[in-house]
């Protein structure tokens, strides 16, 4: 069936250090979006990223659609970056989204 | 501009009560869409609409009734209130298809069924 994954599961940085977060799908896609749900529960929308590289501040995204994945960078992590990372991907043959089980990040101090 | 407006943020139900999750964008955007977000779940889909007058099922939609008779609101009904449905509920817009657009969520409703 269609999967999404992403990893890691859970990351703990120290503030100012850079990471890389994964998303990985298990068939072609035409819809990517990566998510940040902050501590309070919001949804936030980063990017909107099918194909390609976008970048927004400290944070710039890549996906390799041919290659069935999608990284999220975040560089300088602030501990305003703290929460869960996810990633949604639609797909043409299948009239909905699937959401990524997400990464867990901690910016500590 | 409000974007995606769920009411309320917060109920809790006993066994068995009916409510209504209210939602509302103001973006004219014709797809909508109910999540729950349960720990170690992730989001799933409960149920979504094409358009005024059109709605079909997600992933988990028993329990869930929902009506789309405007573009603006999406109501999501529970008929008998059952401790399984104890979760944090996301309304969801997209300008277009659920599976090309880009989505657009509310803030989340967190419904506790004692």
């Amino acid at each position: 069936g269609i999967q999404v994954e992403q990893s890691p599961p859970d990351l703990i940085l120290q503030e100012g250090a850079n990471s890389t977060l994964r998303c990985n799908f298990s068939d072609s896609v035409n819809n990517l979006q990566w998510f940040h749900q902050n501590p309070w529960g919001q949804l936030i929308n980063l990017f909107y990223i099918p194909s390609g590289t976008k970048q927004n501040g400290r944070l710039s995204a890549t996906t390799v659609a041919t290659e069935r994945y999608s990284l999220l960078y975040i560089s300088s992590s602030q501990t305003t970056d703290s929460g869960v990372y996810f990633c949604a991907v639609g797909w043409t043959s299948y009239d909905k989204v699937i959401f990524g089980p997400g990464t867990s990040l901690s910016v500590i101090p | 501009n409000a974007g995606v407006t769920q009411t309320p943020k917060f109920q809790v139900l006993k066994t068995g009560q009916s409510m209504t999750l209210q939602c509302a964008q103001d973006m004219n955007h014709e797809y909508m869409s109910w999540y729950r977000q349960d720990p170690g779940m992730g989001l799933r889909l409960i149920h979504y609409s094409v358009g005024a007058g059109i709605t079909d099922q997600g992933e988990v939609p028993n329990g869930y009734n929902v009506s789309r008779s405007t573009t603006e609101d999406f109501p999501l009904r529970l008929l008998s209130a059952a401790p399984s449905q104890t979760s944090v509920y996301f309304c969801a817009s997209s300008r277009q298809g659920l599976n090309t657009g880009e989505l657009f969520f509310g803030e989340g409703s967190r419904l506790t069924v004692l």
